[in-house]
């Protein structure tokens, strides 16, 4: 069965601080790796997309990188702001027939002090 | 553009009880996702469309749930009879795999749910 997981579970950081989300899966045979963000009440909004022959994508303070290989992947946020509390979830959508399903982690619930 | 519309944006309803959740889809898009997001499953894919065909119902809970697509521009999804269990915040997304308007090509677009609860 395919998983993906993300620890922490929740994070809390001071305003300001540069931080890493992280993001696991146990098949390497992936098409490409989204990160979203999904506000309280809210649904998801894509953050960014890594296709599976790409290495990272950036946009803005957000970074996300993919390793293959080891079924990793990241998303570093920059000066972190009160604004970016939030919860982040990646998802994997797999390679093969009837693939276009995409695979969520549970998310890491991020929260910015002012 | 509107985005992925859904309703209605809150239910509670009595168990026993029939529910039926509403989506319109981003115009143009070819695929339909409906996804049910607990606390303790996380966000579980229900069923998909491609051009209005049922492609997947695997993740289909059981045969009280149902969904339909109709046309490309509105599904539903059914439970009858509703459960508590069934407690849940519903998802409709949609996409395209020609859809290079995004930043990110195909990305997928998720409405803001039905946030339905059983009693």
């Amino acid at each position: 069965k395919q998983e993906v997981t993300q620890i922490p579970a929740a994070l809390s950081v001071p305003e300001g601080e540069n931080l890493v989300l992280n993001c696991s899966f146990t098949d390497s045979a992936i098409y490409n790796l989204q990160w979203f963000r999904q506000d309280p009440g809210k649904g998801l909004t894509s953050l960014l997309l890594i296709q599976s022959s790409q290495r990272e994508q950036t946009s803005g303070r957000l970074n996300a990188s993919l390793d293959k290989s080891s079924g990793r992947s990241t998303l570093y946020i920059a000066a972190s702001q009160p604004g970016d509390s939030a919860t982040y979830l990646c998802a994997v959508r797999y390679s093969g027939a009837g693939s276009y399903q995409l695979t969520f982690g549970k998310g890491t619930k991020l929260s910015v002090i002012p | 553009d509107a985005g992925v519309i859904q309703s209605p944006r809150h239910e509670v309803t009595e168990m026993g009880q029939e529910v039926t959740l509403r989506c319109k889809p981003i115009s143009g898009h070819d695929y339909l996702f409906w996804y049910r997001q607990t606390m303790m499953r996380g966000l579980e894919l229900l069923i998909y469309f491609n051009n209005n065909v049922p492609i997947d119902d695997s993740g289909m809970p059981e045969d009280r749930f149902s969904a339909k697509m109709p046309n490309a521009s509105f599904s539903t999804l059914k439970i009858q009879p509703s459960e508590p269990r069934d407690s849940a915040v519903y998802f409709c997304a949609s996409s395209s795999e020609h859809d290079n308007r995004a930043p990110f090509g195909n990305t997928i677009y998720f409405g803001e749910g039905s946030w339905l609860t059983v009693v």
